[in-house]
């Protein structure tokens, strides 16, 4: 079955150590997000990539890092640089195409312990 | 820029009830419109969609249209279950492509038997 996969379900991180999220699409889609969500809030764009070896910045990118060496794979590294890690994690992909629709992964809960 | 607004819950329903949630958006052009729903512990699904003014878009007993005059584009559901409890998110993406999705800041809907 197509679909996207994230991985781990679940993430702990020692303060001050960087982890890295996985997604995986096997969609043939252009374009990967992450987003992030925090408790009884809506999501924020951190990071996303409408082709290979490119990427864009989004309205909260600081702390965090992503590579786009594959169309299947936009991993997400959470750095000791973000302040105020722990939340849900969503990956999403679409087609590069006039207004898509998306495609959600079943996220990523990461807690700093 | 672009921004979407919903109706803050939690909203509290009867089994058989009628489900309204009221989503307006912000938005240069004539975006595309969605609905998402999210269940516990889960990531997006895409409930509906509309692409331009006047559309409707159905899924599930779920409806919502696109009303350009009004930058609306409200959920109604005539008769919830219980198996509707979810958080809902209203989301917009410019018709360019490879443009991002805005999303609001979602409603929970919690469906009593």
């Amino acid at each position: 079955d197509g679909g996207i996969t994230q991985s781990p379900k679940y993430l702990f991180r020692k303060e001050g150590q960087n982890v890295t999220l996985s997604c995986e699409q096997n969609l043939n889609h252009d374009a990967m997000y992450w987003y992030r969500q925090d408790p009884g809030q809506g999501l924020r764009l951190i990071y996303y990539s409408q082709i290979v070896n490119d990427f864009q910045k989004g309205d909260i990118a600081e702390g965090y890092s992503v590579s786009r060496e594959k169309k299947e794979s936009f991993p997400l590294t959470v750095t000791s640089a973000q302040k105020n890690p722990t939340a849900f994690y969503l990956c999403a992909s679409s087609i590069y195409r006039e207004a898509p629709e998306a495609f959600f992964g079943q996220g990523t809960r990461l807690t700093v312990v | 820029g672009d921004s979407v607004t919903q109706m803050e819950g939690p909203v509290t329903l009867s089994e058989e009830a009628f489900l309204t949630i009221n989503c307006t958006y912000t938005a240069t052009g004539y975006p595309s419109l969605f609905w998402y729903v999210q269940y516990p512990g889960e990531g997006l699904q895409l409930l509906l969609k509309a692409t331009k003014a006047d559309d409707k878009g159905s899924n599930k007993g779920f409806e919502a249209t696109y009303r350009k005059e009004t930058t609306s584009f409200h959920l109604e559901k005539g008769s919830v279950q219980v198996s509707d409890s979810a958080v809902y998110f209203c989301a917009l993406t410019p018709r360019a492509a490879g443009n991002k999705l805005t999303f609001g800041g979602g409603t929970r809907v919690l469906v009593k038997p």
